[in-house]
């Protein structure tokens, strides 16, 4: 079974300061690994996502994420944020085992002050 | 192209009355999943969809959970009768294809349910 850890239930954070979000996996088996965030009343955004190749991805907003094999980690950082990051950011993996349904962490909540 | 559809947006029902919840996937995406977001949680997997077969529906609670996925395109999620711990976001998501092949899912915006 495949279970994910997001380290920090709530990460406050000063406007234009960098900030990293947490992420650690458990898998048995082969997984692709995903970021999304949600702002508040809407869906999911897929924010990035590493398949396989770099283990440095970037996505969209100026986040970025890398992958690290032997810490299982998929940690998300951006260098300056901005009030409108203020989000819910979700970890989630999906196991390349055929079926591919997406394995969600519990949320960062990202709350950027002025 | 237009994303996952979801309808209504909010819905507020007493306990032990029914709800359902409709989803119209992207256009040609083989696979349908409804997901559970409960407040603070990230969203659960209750029931994923191939075509209009069951792929996985091991989290979802049958006893008053039920879906449908008519004619492989437009799904709808009901809950009967609901109990309070029902109140969540239920999402919908869908993706090009299944099988063997990987395809990262799309998510619609969500039906916010509240239970009272």
């Amino acid at each position: 079974a495949q279970s994910v850890t997001q380290l920090d239930s709530q990460v406050p954070v000063f406007e234009e300061a960098p900030v990293e979000l947490r992420c650690n996996y458990s898998s048995s088996v082969s997984v692709y690994l995903f970021w999304y965030v949600q702002y508040p009343n809407q869906g999911l955004q897929l924010l990035l996502k590493y398949l396989s190749g770099s283990t440095l991805v970037k996505g969209i907003n100026g986040f970025e994420a890398e992958f690290n094999k032997s810490q299982t980690s998929f940690h998300l950082r951006k260098p300056s944020v901005h009030i409108s990051d203020t989000a819910e950011y979700f970890c989630a993996v999906i196991p390349n085992t055929g079926g591919f349904k997406t394995i969600f962490g519990a949320g960062t909540r990202l709350f950027v002050k002025a | 192209e237009a994303g996952v559809a979801q309808s209504p947006r909010y819905k507020i029902i007493e306990k032990r009355q029914s709800v359902a919840f409709w989803c119209n996937p992207i256009s040609g995406h083989a696979t349908l999943y409804w997901y559970q977001q409960i407040l603070g949680q990230g969203p659960k997997l209750l029931i994923q969809f191939q075509n209009n077969g069951v792929v996985d529906d091991s989290q979802l609670p049958k006893d008053r959970f039920s879906a449908e996925r008519l004619k492989g395109v437009d799904s709808t999620l009901k809950i009967q009768p609901a109990k309070l711990e029902d109140s969540a976001v239920y999402l919908c998501a869908s993706s090009p294809r299944g099988g063997s092949t990987f395809t990262e899912a799309f998510f619609g915006q969500g039906t916010r349910l509240t239970v009272v």
